[in-house]
This record gives structure tokens, sequence and C-alpha cells, in this order.
């Protein structure tokens, strides 16, 4: 069965310090989000992609964060510099392009511990 | 703005019994998606039942239903014979037609009692 993949798995950093997620979305799907997960809430999402360009942004600190997928394939969402506040589970997910029915696959999260 | 909202922040559920986990909604977007996703403690999210704004019938997919009240603006996961393995978060999410981003609630932590 397809996976999307993402790593690493877990990081821990310390505050100031730069960071990078890892994202390979399924074969095929057209669309990649990044989500961010704090401990006992529900995903936000950070960024939307539709193959190489965002299409919502709003809600990524872009002072700090920064998400790219060049080549509308794998995508890559930085941190520099972590804050305390970044620890959180950061997920990724792709589903097929277009109606708003198709179903988003997650990967398992890379967990981001600041200190 | 699309709103998900999960007003039961645990449930405690006898094994074999069913249980119902409650979802509302707001959007003015008439054309619309409900999701359910499971995340187990080892944090991925799985995705459990799809029901469609449009679609006349409450979806079901094995042991899951969801009871949709269009009206009421609700979106209910019934999980049936709940097992050991059912122990875990449950998050009720919605995309509108218009803006495709997928909108989750709180969740709901369901405990299931041997």
């Amino acid at each position: 069965e397809a996976e999307v993949a993402q790593s690493p798995r877990y990081k821990i950093t310390e505050k100031s310090q730069a960071v990078a997620f890892w994202c390979d979305p399924i074969s095929g799907h057209a669309t990649l989000y990044w989500y961010r997960q704090i401990l006992g809430q529900g995903p936000e999402l950070l960024v939307q992609f539709q193959d190489e360009s965002v299409v919502d942004d709003s809600q990524l600190p872009k002072d700090r964060f920064s998400a790219e997928r060049l080549k509308g394939v794998d995508s890559t969402l930085k941190i520099q510099p972590a804050e305390l506040g970044d620890s959180a589970m950061y997920l990724c997910a792709s589903s097929l392009r277009g109606s708003g029915a198709n179903v988003l696959t997650f990967g398992a999260g890379s967990r981001l511990t600041v200190l | 703005a699309q709103k998900i909202t999960q007003t039961q922040p645990g449930m405690f559920v006898q094994e074999k019994e069913a249980v119902t986990l409650d979802c509302t909604y707001d959007t003015s977007d008439p054309s619309y998606g409900l999701f359910w996703y499971k995340q187990p403690s080892s944090g991925e999210m799985i995705f459990l039942i799809y029901q469609g704004s449009y679609d006349q019938q409450n979806a079901t997919e094995g042991r899951y239903s969801l009871n949709f009240q269009k009206a009421r603006k609700s979106a209910n996961l019934v999980i049936s014979a709940s097992q050991l393995g059912d122990s875990a978060m449950y998050f009720c999410a919605m995309r509108e037609q218009g803006a495709q981003k997928l909108v989750f609630g709180q969740g709901t932590r369901l405990t299931i009692n041997p």
C-alpha cells in the first residue's frame, strides 16, 4: 500500500537552532499539506501545495518557517530559528488534486522537541 | 469560515458496546465533505469514513457509520461493537469545496475498557 514518507521521525533541538523536515507524498498526488499538531489538539494547516505552487500559507509563521516543493514531488519544511513553542508533531499529507472528496493520506509524522 | 466542534474531550466505553462520538460543524458553503480520522498513540492519522454534503444516505465502512444530520449540522461517528484496538484519538474534519483545506476539530480521546 502506498505511503507518505516523512523524516526524521523524532528531532530534539535547542532553541535558536535550525531544523528541517522532509516529506515524500504518494506518487501521483498533486496536493501536499504540512500540518502542525500541538499535544492534545487537532492538526492545524501550515501550508498547502498544488504541484509546486503554494495555494495556502496563511497560517505559516513566515518569519521563521519556510516550505518548498521545488519539483512538485517531495517537500521540505524548515524552521529557523526554532523556539520552545514549536515543539509539536509535524504531519505531512497528500491527496489527488481537485475534488473536495479526495481523502488526505498522512505520513507517520515528525515529532519535534525544542529545549 | 469553516469550523468543527467536538465537545467530548474523553469517552470511556466497555468493550463490545457501541459508541457515538459527536461532531458539529459550521459552514456557509453548500458543498463540503466531512471526514473522520483515528490517531493511535503512535501518531499516524488513519482515515475512517467520508460523507459528502449532497449524499442522501449515511456513510458506512465496516463497523464505522456516520450519522449525518444536515439541518442540525452534525456528523457523529458511530462505532459498533467496540474493540480494545479502537482506543485512540478521533478527529472530525471538514473541507469546503471552495477552500480545499481540511479543517480539524479538537478531537475526542476514546478509551475502550475490557
